[in-house]
């Protein structure tokens, strides 16, 4: 059970828009930064977002973010079919004194 | 363009530890602004942060494995390398090593990840 929640899986058609949520509490998203990784089949993961809505160099701006509370938001705008990956989420939590990831989430592009 | 790249044994016995090391191109391993994590990633608790490094040799790790982790930094070589004592078949996975920028959860780049499998 991952300290951050997230969806198992969302899927679209292309040109749509996916959202994922990544759910946690004051101690990690309430309070601190918030990391996007991409991970695509077979290879390592990727930074796709930080500090919560930035995005690295390379990134195309159809990948955006976002975060309220204690929960944090990824939108995919304009899916594509190289968009079907996994999506993970990760913070910093207080309490623990460890990054923590999401369990990850399953992008289908139909 | 910075590069790492994960080696070490692929398979790993019972009770024995994994030793993995993280060789860095592209770039010094002197950095002011980064430490050098290691993330693994396994069937049952998918991404979990194991810990990271700095140059100098501070370390902090993550409190569910800090019994049996340790790290260090070979500046000549550029090499950081992870020990993991007393593995079990939950430490099976893959293990990536990434840049991780002091005080933050940021990992980038990272390793492609090497598969250690912890059997008899």
């Amino acid at each position: 059970q991952s300290v951050l929640t997230q969806p198992p899986s969302v899927s679209a058609t292309p040109g749509q828009r996916v959202t994922i949520s990544c759910s946690g509490n004051n101690y990690n998203i309430g309070n601190n930064y918030v990391s996007w990784y991409q991970q695509l089949p077979g290879a390592a993961p990727k930074l796709l977002i930080y500090d919560n809505d930035k995005r690295p160099s390379g990134i195309p701006d159809r990948f955006s973010a976002s975060k309220s509370g204690a929960t944090a938001t990824l939108a995919i705008a304009g899916l594509q079919t190289g968009d079907g990956a996994d999506y993970y989420c990760g913070a910093w939590d207080s309490s623990l004194s460890a990054v923590v990831f999401g369990g990850g989430t399953k992008v289908t592009v139909l | 363009q910075l590069q790492l790249q994960e080696s070490g044994p692929g398979l790993v016995k019972p009770s024995e530890t994994l030793s993995l090391t993280c060789t860095v191109s592209g770039g010094s391993i002197t950095s002011f602004t980064h430490y050098w994590g290691w993330i693994r990633q396994t069937p049952e608790k998918g991404l979990e942060w194991i810990g990271s490094i700095y140059h100098a040799g501070s370390t902090y790790y993550n409190p569910s494995l800090r019994s049996r982790v340790s790290m260090s930094v070979d500046t000549s070589e550029n090499q950081s390398s992870l020990k993991l004592r007393s593995v079990t078949a939950a430490d099976t996975g893959v293990y990536y090593c990434a840049r991780n920028l002091i005080g933050s959860d940021l990992f980038d780049p990272w390793g492609q990840g090497t598969l250690v499998t912890v059997s008899s």
